[in-house]
């Protein structure tokens, strides 16, 4: 099973602010795909294929990586952006996500 | 547009069994993989398993075998897992997403999940 694992666990940033998620994975998977979840909801796919941004998904996200080692980055901390990122390969069975990086804001 | 609709909130007792569905609509409902998702209170995300409703072929994450079972109707375009054998780690919110339609293994929609509570 390939284990991914996020850091940081658990983060503030101030708006305004970059910020970068990393998710490592212990063997090498084709993409990464990223979901965000606010309290209470169901996850949401956020960027897909490492780098594709989901539909509705602001300009100022962005992923990137390959290999083991990918990471999520907004280009200006806003206050919706507060909430729970998860990674999750599919590229061998079975699929996993990481167990989350929570974003609050400042 | 694209849509799965869990059923409610269920409270079961220990060692008894549970059946909950996914409806999806605004898509061809045997064109996509459903895959079955578990949080656990305070938890990250598991993935439980895959139907493909074209055909009715299940795949399922060793962890689930013989925890759940994948069903599906076509002509109602639901969803089904049944759970077995309950305890209590097995309460979580349950979640249906639909896989992509391309080649890759990523959920574009989900449902809005269901609560299962196993107390006695």
């Amino acid at each position: 099973e390939i284990v991914l694992t996020q850091s940081p666990t658990t983060m503030a940033a101030s708006p305004g602010e970059k910020v970068t998620l990393t998710c490592r994975a212990s063997s090498s998977v084709s993409y990464m795909h990223w979901y965000q979840q606010r309290s209470g909801t169901s996850p949401k796919l956020w960027i897909y294929e490492t780098s594709k941004l989901a539909s509705g998904v602001p300009n100022r996200f962005s992923g990137s990586g390959s290999g083991t080692s990918y990471s999520l980055t907004i280009n200006s901390m806003e206050t919706e952006d507060a909430a729970t990122y998860y990674c999750q390969q599919g590229s061998s069975y079975p699929f996993t996500f990481g167990s989350g990086t929570k974003l609050e804001i400042k | 547009q694209v849509q799965l609709q869990q059923s409610g909130t269920e409270l079961v007792k220990p060692a008894s069994s549970v059946k909950i569905s996914c409806k999806a609509s605004g898509y061809t409902f045997t064109s996509n993989y459903m895959h079955w998702i578990r949080q656990q209170p305070g938890n990250g995300l598991e993935w439980i398993g895959w139907i493909y409703p074209g055909n009715g072929n299940t795949k399922y994450n060793q962890k689930f075998d013989g925890k759940a079972t994948l069903t599906a109707d076509k002509s109602s375009s639901t969803a089904y897992m049944q759970l077995s054998s309950l305890t209590s780690e097995d309460s979580a919110v349950y979640f249906c997403a639909r896989r992509n339609s391309g080649y890759l293994y990523y959920f574009d929609y989900w449902g809005q999940g269901v609560m299962v509570t196993v107390s006695s």
